[in-house]
């Protein structure tokens, strides 16, 4: 079963505008990781956010992590027409040595 | 330049054939991990290797072998049992083997692998 389920599975918004993508989980885990992976291509890391940490900044990135309610949230202000991709969050369960990737979010934004 | 790469970008197979994805990293990571994405789909882990002549499945192995000789190699082969094999192919690798963290893991471009 999915680790990490992200919401929306597509978001479209126009540039300057702000996205938030939400990630749930069902298990306790150790960290929980976003990655972007533009059409066709490799993921790339964004950010990783510990589970003893809450919010975490990145550039223009800021991620949110609440345990209580096993979920997470990314969010990219100001947005760009390069930030058009998909983003995956990715959790590691504790006890297990596996990453578990969500099935993603397609951003679009709109120039 | 620093980095892992795959090849080759595109292949295509007929049924009934095995095929070899290859993986090879510079940068020193002890772990590596290949990884299926199907369209509109997450990653799923196939295998996965903490270190050099050790590996171990992930959760659809089934239809696939691996082998990890060398620190910096790490080649996927795609058998003619596995019975649904057309998806892009990501291979990553990590600082650490996830037994002792999990660490961000870094990506290559990927195969696209179509059976004719």
């Amino acid at each position: 079963s999915q680790q990490g389920e992200e919401d929306p599975q597509a978001l479209s918004i126009q540039e300057g505008e702000n996205a938030t993508m939400n990630c749930s989980y069902k298990t306790s885990i150790n960290n929980l990781q976003w990655y972007r992976q533009n059409s066709g291509r490799g993921l790339v890391h964004l950010i990783l956010i510990r589970s003893n940490e809450r919010e975490k900044h990145s550039g223009r990135l800021r991620v949110t992590l609440d345990t209580s309610k096993k979920s997470s949230s990314l969010l990219i202000t100001a947005s760009r027409a390069a930030d058009t991709a998909s983003y995956f969050c990715a959790t590691d369960r504790r006890g297990s040595e596996k990453l578990v990737f969500g099935k993603g979010t397609k951003l679009t934004v709109n120039p | 330049d620093g980095g892992i790469t795959q090849s080759p970008k595109y292949l295509f197979r007929k049924e009934g054939q095995n095929v070899t994805l290859s993986c090879e990293q510079n940068l020193n990571h002890d772990a590596m991990y290949w990884y299926r994405q199907d369209p509109g789909q997450g990653l799923r882990l196939i295998y996965y290797s903490q270190i050099v002549n050790d590996f171990q499945k992930g959760d659809i192995a089934e239809g696939y072998s691996v082998s990890r000789e060398k620190k910096e190699s790490f080649p996927l082969t795609v058998t003619s049992a596995q019975k649904n094999p057309t998806a892009f192919y990501l291979c990553a690798s990590s600082i650490r083997p996830p037994k002792i963290s999990t660490d961000t893991q870094y990506f290559g471009p990927g195969t696209r692998l179509t059976v004719l």
